[in-house]
């Protein structure tokens, strides 16, 4: 079945860079998604890339894909504290229900 | 409405009662999501609604678990007999074009 990992913590300082990482089973994937979950509210969607792509940019977000390994990455440059959260990547099959199944989530914590 | 609505945003009962949880999609939206969080934890799938009918149940953790959607639009998340292990925040998401899922702030249930 579908599976998607990310690694628990990472921790950094203001002004580095963040990366989050993930991976996931489902080879035919067609969408990949990260989003962020602030204390206490609902997942905002930051950004997806679709399967043909390898990179994506979008402001600080760039999003690396690697279909061959399977491996999803979220790069944050000039981290904020504004940007602790928990951070959860999802894929979407190409089943015909095309549920997103998400990963547990990384908790991102950024320090002065 | 501009954003994806839920009610009650936080619900506290006591073990044995029934409580419905209410979402009101995106307009225009025809696919909705039911996820459940439970502490510290990833998203849980629990049902999929297109339209008014729900292809997909597979996620509903038990049958004291029952959704329904109406008129296309609103959707209602019923847990008769709650038990202390449904405490959660219960999340719903509607559907945009590439796929991507827009929720809301989610409905925390409590059960003592």
């Amino acid at each position: 079945g579908e599976d998607v990992e990310q690694s628990l913590f990472l921790s950094v300082r203001e002004g580095d860079s963040s990366v989050i990482n993930c991976t996931y089973t489902d080879s035919s994937s067609t969408y990949l998604y990260w989003y962020k979950q602030e204390p206490g509210a609902g997942l905002q969607l930051l950004t997806y890339i679709f399967s043909n792509m390898d990179m994506k940019q979008d402001q600080r977000l760039t999003v690396l894909l690697n279909k061959k390994d399977k491996h999803l990455s979220l790069r944050i440059a000039d981290t904020q504290t504004g940007d602790s959260a928990i951070y959860f990547c999802a894929e979407r099959g190409a089943g015909g229900f095309q549920k997103l199944v998400f990963g547990t989530g990384t908790r991102l914590l950024v320090s002065p | 409405g501009a954003g994806v609505s839920q009610s009650p945003s936080n619900k506290v009962t006591e073990k044995g009662k029934d409580v419905e949880l209410r979402c009101d999609p995106i307009s225009g939206h025809t696919a909705l999501y039911w996820y459940r969080q439970s502490l510290g934890q990833g998203l849980e799938f629990l049902i999929y609604f297109q339209g008014n009918s729900a292809p997909d149940k597979s996620g509903l953790p038990s049958d004291r678990f029952s959704a329904e959607r109406t008129g296309g639009s609103v959707s209602t998340l019923t847990i008769q007999r709650t038990q202390q292990e449904d405490s959660a925040v219960y999340l719903c998401a509607s559907k945009g074009r590439a796929g991507e899922l827009f929720f809301g702030e989610g409905s925390r249930l409590t059960v003592l």
